[in-house]
């Protein structure tokens, strides 16, 4: 099956800075790659997505880019703010029922 | 707020004991997803439904089981309990027509914590 690898596990920053958070998957057939971004005490929340057909996608402050050759795709958040602090969650699916495999998280933190 | 909503929000129980979580979905959507969360295992998918019908099954063990009702909310059966069963459980669902969707949308989740 897929296997989602995330890295790293903890990242901080300091306010206004960018913040990369890698993911690798190793099934070619995934096509479709969400990230999630989890608060304390909520559910993940779905910030951005990428499809397999585009090589890079941006929503305001976040983007995300994948290269389907390497298998590995990054979210990108610029201009970090402390409410950006949460767990973001990569993931990777594929057609028929788009079922998630996730990778382990990234617990980022921005500082003041 | 996903429009996702879950109950209760914690519960805590003894082992060998059963209990059974309940998620409203989104209005509109049809497909119900529960995923297990714990920090050793992370984010596991468990079972989705569609439209009353389950669509597809991964980690769940056999002491798990789920349904959805034909107002589209869904319940998690968890029985026989176990230390290692305490966890996060997150609905999710989603807009399909057909069972397969990209975009999922998580409930608050359910706290169990088996004593």
């Amino acid at each position: 099956g897929e296997n989602v690898e995330q890295h790293p596990s903890t990242l901080s920053v300091q306010e206004g800075d960018s913040a990369v958070i890698k993911c690798t998957y190793s099934d070619s057939a995934s096509n479709y790659f969400p990230w999630y971004k989890q608060e304390l005490g909520k559910g993940p929340q779905l910030i951005i997505d990428i499809r397999s057909n585009v090589g890079e996608k941006k929503d305001q402050r976040i983007a995300v880019t994948l290269n389907k050759t390497a298998k590995h795709f990054s979210l990108h958040i610029t201009e970090t703010q402390p409410e950006d602090s949460a767990v973001y969650f990569c993931a990777a699916s594929k057609g028929g029922s788009y079922i998630p495999t996730f990778g382990r998280g990234t617990s980022l933190i921005v500082h003041p | 707020d996903s429009g996702v909503t879950q109950t209760p929000k914690h519960l805590i129980t003894a082992t060998g004991q059963r209990v059974t979580l309940r998620c409203s979905p989104r209005s509109g959507d049809l497909s119900v997803y529960w995923y297990q969360q714990s920090l050793d295992q992370g984010l596991q998918f468990l079972i989705q439904y569609y439209n009353g019908e389950e669509r597809a099954k991964g980690n769940i063990l056999e002491r798990f089981s789920a349904q959805q009702f034909p107002d589209l909310h869904s319940e998690l059966n968890l029985s026989s309990l176990e230390l290692g069963d305490s966890a996060l459980y997150f609905c999710a669902s989603s807009t399909s027509t057909s069972g397969s969707s990209y975009e999922q949308y998580f409930g608050p989740g359910t706290r169990l914590t088996v004593t």
